[in-house]
């Protein structure tokens, strides 16, 4: 069965304090993996696409990286303002159904 | 470009009732899901309209339904209401596989 576990739940970091969340996954024929921000009361906010092994993107302060079996976000110097949950979702197969993990609720403190 | 629109925001529905909710995409997209978020559940794949025909579902029962008209828009009816439908209910627009969401409409049932 097709699975994805995001640790930690929640994260508290001082501003300044980088860090990494994980998203390890468990898929046939994976056709991309996806990390969104969701903040409260809002739909989740599209960040980045992966679609291979030994893949990178970068925005701002967030790095994605992707390896056979899990992602990681890493978050480098971050601000209150990145303060949020942070989803990871993977998509196979032929269709655009996501499968998501449960989150990280990621706190930054000044 | 204008990003992808849900109505009503909020909805406060007793049980037994039934409710539609609707989903603009972001012009140009054809494929239209849907996703149910809770607390304990979090986001959970209800299903995913394709040129007017759906193309996956979730493991919803039969009281969730949805169409998608030819201009892309689409909506979603839940019939026979229950408590534990209350829920923040997500559209998603793609068009390459990249899902873009909307703000959610807030579902409350009493």
């Amino acid at each position: 069965e097709d699975q994805v576990t995001q640790s930690p739940e929640a994260l508290r970091l001082q501003e300044g304090e980088s860090s990494s969340l994980n998203c390890s996954y468990t898929v046939s024929g994976l056709r991309g993996l996806f990390w969104y921000r969701q903040d409260p009361g809002k739909g989740p906010e599209f960040l980045f696409t992966l679609y291979s092994a030994g893949e990178e993107k970068e925005k701002e302060r967030l790095k994605a990286t992707l390896t056979k079996k899990e992602s990681f976000l890493h978050i480098t110097a971050p601000k209150p303002e990145d303060s949020a949950t942070y989803l990871c979702a993977v998509q196979a197969g032929n269709t655009d159904k996501l499968i998501f993990g449960t989150g990280t609720r990621l706190q930054v403190f000044p | 470009k204008a990003g992808v629109t849900q109505t009503p925001r909020y909805l406060i529905k007793t049980r037994g009732q039934q409710v539609t909710l609707s989903c603009s995409p972001i012009s140009g997209h054809r494929s239209v899901s849907w996703y149910q978020q809770t607390p304990g559940q979090g986001l959970q794949f209800l299903f995913e309209y394709f040129s007017e025909t759906q193309r996956n579902k979730g493991n919803f029962p039969g009281r969730f339904s949805g169409r998608q008209f030819s201009n892309s828009r689409s909506e979603m009816n839940v019939s026979t209401l229950e408590l534990g439908d209350s829920a923040l209910y997500l559209c998603a627009s793609s068009l390459d596989g990249e899902q873009y969401f909307g703000p959610g409409t807030r579902l409350t049932v009493t």
